[in-house]
């Protein structure tokens, strides 16, 4: 079976401060996808940042970037010079037969 | 990116009545949608993938009476919850995959479907 856990079910960051967001996952999958999506208030979710298992480099997105230890099964997310509008719920996701198996979630409040 | 139209964002409904759910892909042909439900601060559980032309399949524990889906076009594909009860509120989300893993999945805006 697939899982994803995400271990953090809060965490507060002040602005303009580093945070790392944590997921491990299981699989048996030599290859597989792997996300992080937000959800602001609004509940739309949106795509962060997305890795490719084969693909030893860390995946970066401007702000944020992520920690692939594949031996490990981890992939965290590190959200640098944190904002506001990054205050949402933040998911790890693993995709393996077409389908998206998504962790707890992680509640990330931005404070000024 | 794709863009993903889910309709209507927020509906009450009689307990009783069925209340249909649209997700359209609106600039490109999705084969394949799913259909997500969300409860308050939890996380997306796969309710059912949909299948342009064929039946949907749905993940265990999911009543296939209950919630019908049909896909019947490259971008349009609804959610019917059938005979709604209170048990039934939640928030119902879509979602799209481009041709190719690798580009993710674009989700829809999400329902607010409440049974009063």
């Amino acid at each position: 079976a697939q899982t994803v856990t995400q271990s953090q079910p809060e965490m507060s960051v002040q602005e303009a401060e580093t945070v790392t967001l944590s997921c491990t996952y299981d699989t048996s999958e030599s290859n597989y996808y792997l996300f992080w999506y937000k959800q602001p208030p609004s509940r739309q979710m949106i795509l962060v940042i997305r890795q490719e298992a084969y693909k030893q480099q860390n995946a970066t997105e401007n702000r944020f970037s992520v920690n692939f230890q594949k031996a490990a099964k981890s992939f965290s997310l590190k959200i640098s010079d944190s904002q506001l509008g990054d205050t949402a719920m933040y998911f790890c996701a693993l995709e393996y037969g077409n389908k998206l198996v998504f962790g707890a979630g992680t509640i990330l409040r931005v404070k000024s | 990116g794709a863009v993903v139209s889910q309709h209507p964002s927020r509906v009450i409904c009689k307990s009783g009545t069925s209340v249909k759910i649209e997700c359209r892909s609106l600039d490109f042909q999705a084969t394949t949608m799913f259909w997500y439900r969300q409860f308050p601060k939890k996380s997306l559980m796969l309710m059912a993938t949909s299948n342009e032309g064929s039946k949907a399949t749905y993940e265990q524990g999911v009543e296939k009476d209950k919630f019908l889906i049909n896909h019947a076009s490259l971008t349009l594909s609804t959610l019917t919850v059938t005979s709604a009860h209170p048990e039934d509120s939640s928030f119902y989300i879509c979602s799209v995959q481009r041709t190719g893993g690798f580009d993710g999945y674009t989700f829809g805006s999400g329902t607010r479907l409440t049974v009063v």
